[in-house]
């Protein structure tokens, strides 16, 4: 089946210890997304790729970095993990920018110690 | 400024129990609504997409019908597998993004 996974779905880091979340997706959809979900909150957008075309939100921190190397696959990087910014992070997909759907993956926990 | 506003925030209904979650929306321009399903601990679940006004779509349990301002997802005959939290998204024309609101938080006793 066609999917978005994400790996890992837990990951413990320490405080200021970088860490790399990866998403990787079948779908062969052109845009991917990175959220940042907190608990009872709606998920916030990060970041986005349409194909290699980078989109950083305004207010997203220099903190958190992405890359995607192909189509397939997405990272994100958190070069110096803070107490705040343990959450739910969400990788999707969209295949363009016009009226597509999202399709989401199952999401990697944060915790920062 | 673009806005979703779902509500209400939590829902407890009996098994058998229909009731309706509403999505207000101010937002620039519609291109899409979107409703998901996010279980404890998971992503979001793709449910449905509205595009214009009058627009229905039917699954199982759950029907979503779409105004020029708000959004219902419809649940009928509620069962306890029902019980999850209701995310709808707004794609606005404007700024190609989507909105979303803080969800309904469902729960369905038995």
């Amino acid at each position: 089946d066609a999917m978005v996974i994400q790996n890992p779905r837990y990951q413990v880091t320490q405080f200021g210890k970088p860490v790399t979340l990866s998403c990787s997706q079948t779908l062969n959809h052109n845009v991917m997304y990175w959220y940042q979900q907190k608990s009872s909150q709606a998920p916030k957008l990060l970041f986005h790729y349409y194909d290699k075309d980078f989109n950083n939100e305004a207010d997203t921190p220099d903190n958190f970095q992405s890359r995607r190397p192909n189509t397939s696959f997405c990272f994100l990087d958190i070069r110096s993990p803070g107490l705040g910014d343990a959450a739910m992070y969400l990788c999707a997909t969209s295949k363009g920018q016009g009226k597509e759907t999202q399709y989401f993956g199952p999401g990697t926990r944060l915790l920062v110690l | 400024e673009d806005q979703v506003t779902q509500s209400p925030e939590a829902l407890r209904l009996q098994e058998g129990e229909s009731s309706s979650l509403n999505c207000s929306y101010t937002v620039s321009g519609l291109r899409g609504l979107f409703w998901y399903r996010q279980d404890p601990g998971k992503g979001p679940e793709f449910l449905f997409t509205l595009y214009s006004a009058g627009e229905e779509k039917e699954k199982e349990r759950l029907k979503a019908t779409l105004t020029k301002k708000e959004s219902f997802l419809h649940i009928t005959a509620p069962k306890p597998e029902d019980s999850a939290t209701y995310l709808c998204a707004a794609l606005t024309s404007g700024t190609y993004k989507y909105i979303f609101g803080t969800g309904t938080r469902l729960k369905v006793l038995a």
